[in-house]
């Protein structure tokens, strides 16, 4: 059965930083672009960044680049999303998602940006 | 960037009856290699999304046959045949076609 299980998500001032990871399971991770969504409260879903299986090509949405770096541990069957420099605007629940159409779907972390 | 718009944004709908949600895109999402990556994806109320339909109108495993899709270049659509009450929540077209990908604004599906 195929898991996605996010961590790392919290509570963080403007400015601030955080790390999110996503735990795989359930199929042969290195296989696979993997994908982080996020979704502001009450709003629809936005697509933040994708990355290569080997990690050699990595995308992002316009309004993170700079900021948010996105990377993967292939041995640890692990996705990351490093947050710098965070705004307001980025307060989401962050979901990681296998491959670029998103088959399947982790249950998401609550990143909340606030003074 | 491409813009993916979905009507209507509201769905009120009877159990049992037909619902529909269109989804139409900015440009032709077919990719040069033949392909036109759509998806539809299905947010119940505190759920995580799922995927139901991808390249238009292949059902993702696991997915009722009611559900349906349609369409090509730039108009898709979403088809339930008979409308239960599990199926209550936000539906969502994706384009993976261009980059960056994108997502309709969603709709929401009511029973009224």
């Amino acid at each position: 059965e195929v898991q996605l299980v996010e961590s790392g998500g919290g509570l963080v001032q403007p400015g601030g930083s955080l790390r999110l990871s996503c735990a795989a399971s359930g199929f042969t991770f290195g296989n696979y672009w993997m994908s982080w969504v996020r979704q502001a409260p009450g709003k629809g879903l936005e697509w933040v960044a994708n990355i290569k299986q080997d990690g050699s090509e990595k995308y992002y949405v316009d309004s993170v680049k700079g900021r948010f770096t996105i990377s993967r541990d292939n041995a640890k069957n692990s996705l990351y999303l490093q947050m710098n420099s965070l705004r307001a605007e980025d307060t989401a629940v962050y979901y990681c998602a296998r491959g670029v159409g998103c088959d399947y779907w982790g249950q998401g972390t609550l990143v909340t940006v606030s003074s | 960037d491409v813009v993916m718009t979905q009507s209507p944004l509201s769905l009120p709908v009877t159990l049992g009856q037909p619902a529909s949600i269109s989804c139409r895109s900015s440009q032709s999402l077919v990719h040069s290699d033949g392909n036109t990556y759509l998806n539809w994806f299905q947010q119940r109320p505190g759920q995580s999304p799922r995927r139901l339909i991808y390249k238009i109108s292949n059902r993702d495993s696991g997915v009722p046959d009611r559900f349906s899709g349609s369409g090509s270049g730039t108009d898709f659509t979403l088809k339930i045949s008979r409308v239960e009450a599990e199926d209550v929540g936000v539906y969502y077209c994706m384009q993976t076609t261009h980059w960056p990908p994108a997502f309709g604004q969603g709709t929401k599906v009511e029973i009224k």
